[in-house]
């Protein structure tokens, strides 16, 4: 597609509930990043996938979070039994890889109540 | 813990004035990007100024880079309302493509 594609971009769930994430990157792009952005804060890395090499899962905060991705398309990231404190900006990018700037997309806003 | 930092946090100038942001690292880098944000969504790539370059422009924008300080600068020259938004800077590091951002500098500009 001609953008990152994230979805959904806001989604409201109940503490203790699994949600799951999507993002659909750009075409080619061989390298997916998810980040996440609390309120006013900077982005904090969570994971990175790179062609099919084993991702880069050193930023995940708890065995709650995973994420996958097929190939060199659609990515999920999975939340497990959500906490307030995982309410944030979920953001994903993708880019061709070493050396390159990334594209975003526009993020899902997760409210976990 | 952030690798990078931006200065100031947050930066108020009038319309057609020139915005500076500084950014200081803590590691060696392979190369060093600059981000705008807008309403705390998507984030939109500037500018890569890489290890071995010194300056670089992009329209309004420039860019300079001090290795020895580990500290680089974004400059945005005659500013516009359009401008306001919040900038990052991030740095890759090591092997891979991972960037690591920093805090961010809110900028506004005012008619």
């Amino acid at each position: 597609g001609a953008g990152v594609s994230q979805s959904p971009s806001n989604k409201v769930t109940e503490k203790g509930k699994d949600v799951e994430l999507r993002c659909d990157p750009i075409s080619g792009h061989t390298a997916l990043y998810w980040y996440r952005q609390r309120l006013g804060q900077g982005l904090e890395f969570l994971i990175y996938f790179q062609g099919n090499s084993a991702p880069d899962k050193s930023g995940l905060p708890s065995d709650r979070f995973s994420a996958e991705r097929t190939g060199e398309s659609v990515s999920t990231l999975t939340i497990q039994r959500t906490q307030q404190e995982d309410s944030a900006v979920y953001l994903c990018a993708s880019s061709y890889g070493q050396g390159e700037g990334y594209t975003f997309g526009s993020g899902t806003r997760l409210t976990v109540v | 813990s952030q690798q990078g930092e931006e200065d100031p946090q947050a930066l108020s100038i009038q319309e057609g004035e020139n915005a500076t942001m500084n950014c200081s690292y803590k590691t060696s880098i392979n190369n060093l990007q600059w981000y705008r944000q807008n309403s705390g969504r998507g984030l939109v790539h500037l500018i890569l100024i890489r290890s071995n370059e010194r300056e670089k422009h992009s329209g309004r924008l420039r860019v300079t880079l001090d290795t020895s300080k580990k500290s680089s600068s974004l400059l945005i020259t005659a500013s516009r309302a359009a401008d306001t938004a919040s900038y990052f800077c991030a740095q890759s590091v090591g092997g891979g493509n991972k960037l690591t951002f920093g805090t961010g500098t809110q900028l506004k500009v005012e008619l």
